[in-house]
């Protein structure tokens, strides 16, 4: 079964600085990865995905993640960070189970930012 | 355009009573996607129908839990009796073909008492 590890719950950054998130996925085939953000007491919202191709995606709002196949990770990064960026920030994986078709996500990783 | 229509918002509720959520996918969106949001558990997926069909509904947590899409537009997730161990948000999110790209609703925050 597909996995997703985030293995950073909590990550604070001052504004203007760089940032990555860290994501780790178990999955036997190639797969589809996203990342979603969720702002506090809102929806989760799509930031990028990657199927296939080229491994360094260009999402909304300034993101880009890399797909790295030899290190079963897809990392999320901003060079410069807005404090409109503090939210919560889930990777997930999608992959079919079998029966149907899901998408799983990590426990999130919960950004806040310094002024 | 609208999003995900959600509703209602928050709902407080006693411990047995019935709990009814509704939600209003995207217009011309074919798959419809409930989860619930719990600190413990994280993000789950219940259900999802595509062109109101229930594909998978393995994440229902138990007979307490029903949900059902009489048209493309409406959708509800029903708990009866509710417990205080439903307490959560519950999210509904729609995808119009790629199945991955989910666009979802502000969520419900349902407390059990």
């Amino acid at each position: 079964a597909q996995s997703v590890t985030q293995p950073d719950i909590h990550i604070t950054v001052s504004e203007g600085a760089s940032l990555e998130l860290r994501c780790n996925y178990s999955y036997g085939a190639t797969p589809y990865l996203f990342w979603y953000v969720q702002s506090p007491g809102q929806g989760l919202q799509l930031l990028l995905k990657y199927f296939s191709g080229d491994t360094l995606v260009q999402g909304i709002k300034g993101f880009e993640a890399e797909f790295k196949r030899s290190q079963s990770s897809f990392n999320l990064r901003k060079p410069s960070v807005h404090w409109s960026d503090a939210a919560e920030y889930f990777c997930a994986v999608g992959a079919y189970t079998g029966t149907a078709s899901k998408l799983t996500f990590g426990t999130g990783t919960r950004l806040q930012v310094t002024l | 355009d609208a999003g995900v229509i959600q509703s209602p918002r928050h709902e407080v509720t006693e411990m047995g009573q019935e709990v009814t959520l509704r939600c209003k996918p995207i217009s011309g969106h074919d798959y419809l996607f409930w989860y619930r949001q719990t600190m413990m558990r994280g993000l789950e997926l219940l259900i999802y129908f595509n062109n109101n069909v229930p594909i998978d509904d393995s994440g229902m947590p138990e007979d307490r839990f029903s949900a059902k899409m009489p048209n493309a537009s409406f959708s509800t997730l029903k708990i009866q009796p509710s417990e205080p161990r439903d307490s959560a948000v519950y999210f509904c999110a729609s995808s119009l073909k790629r199945i991955y790209e989910q666009y979802f609703g502000p969520g419900t925050r349902l407390t059990v008492t």
